[in-house]
């Protein structure tokens, strides 16, 4: 069974970087069918993608973020990983991370992980 | 890019059904689009992707109570048999050659 696990800081200062990681096990991410991506839920809001990557390190950001994001992945560690820059209170939110299909949506999810930016 | 429409609510009594609605962009009513379920403090969860044939494929575990069908740029999902742990925001889902959307959640209620 496929897991995927989100780890890092759940709280972070205006102005600094958010860094998030998110580890896979019961799967390889190195597949060629999945991307794997971020998406976010501000407190009683509905889903934001982030972005996704490819295990080739091929990356897709959301326009609105895309000045801010870096989306990376480690296959020797079964992990990839999300930065995001300059951060505001806006950004307060749960952070998932997930898998997508090549020729679907998301078909697995992380627990996701409450990030508060604050001073 | 798409864009996805769906109503902010919906209700309906224990033991009875729903069809809950997720409307493609124009220019976009081909697209497979996802469902997903996303109970209160939980994760959301994959239910089905759903083809414009109306087409769909349910991921493991999903109760037969959940089926999908499609009318041109409306995507629907029901729910047979309502469950009061049915009681949940559900989101659709879809995507291009680089980018995905979801719709706004559609919350419902089970009376």
């Amino acid at each position: 069974q496929l897991q995927l696990q989100e780890s890092g800081p759940g709280l972070v200062k205006p102005s600094e970087t958010l860094s998030l990681t998110c580890t896979v096990s019961g799967g390889s991410i190195s597949s060629s069918s999945y991307y794997w991506g971020w998406i976010r839920q501000p407190p009683g809001k509905g889903l934001e993608w982030i972005g996704s990557i490819y295990y080739s390190g091929s990356t897709y950001y959301n326009p609105s973020l895309k000045s801010r994001v870096t989306i990376s992945v480690d296959t020797s560690k079964n992990q990839f990983s999300l930065k995001l820059s300059s951060v505001t209170a806006a950004d307060t939110a749960v952070y998932y991370c997930a898998r997508r299909t090549r020729a679907g949506g998301i078909d697995y999810w992380g627990q996701g992980t409450l990030v508060t930016v604050s001073s | 890019q798409p864009v996805l429409t769906q109503s902010s609510s919906a209700s309906a009594s224990l033991g009875s059904s729903v069809k809950l609605t997720c409307t493609l962009s124009s220019g976009h009513s081909s697209y497979i689009i996802a469902w997903h379920q996303q109970q209160p403090g939980k994760a959301p969860r994959y239910l089905m992707k759903l083809e414009g044939s109306g087409s769909y494929n349910k991921g493991s575990g999903v109760p037969d109570r959940f089926s999908g069908s499609s009318s041109g740029a409306d995507r629907y999902l029901t729910i047979s048999n309502l469950q009061s742990e049915d009681e949940a925001d559900y989101y659709c889902e879809t995507w291009d050659s680089n980018t995905q959307v979801f719709g706004g959640g559609t919350k419902l209620t089970v009376l």
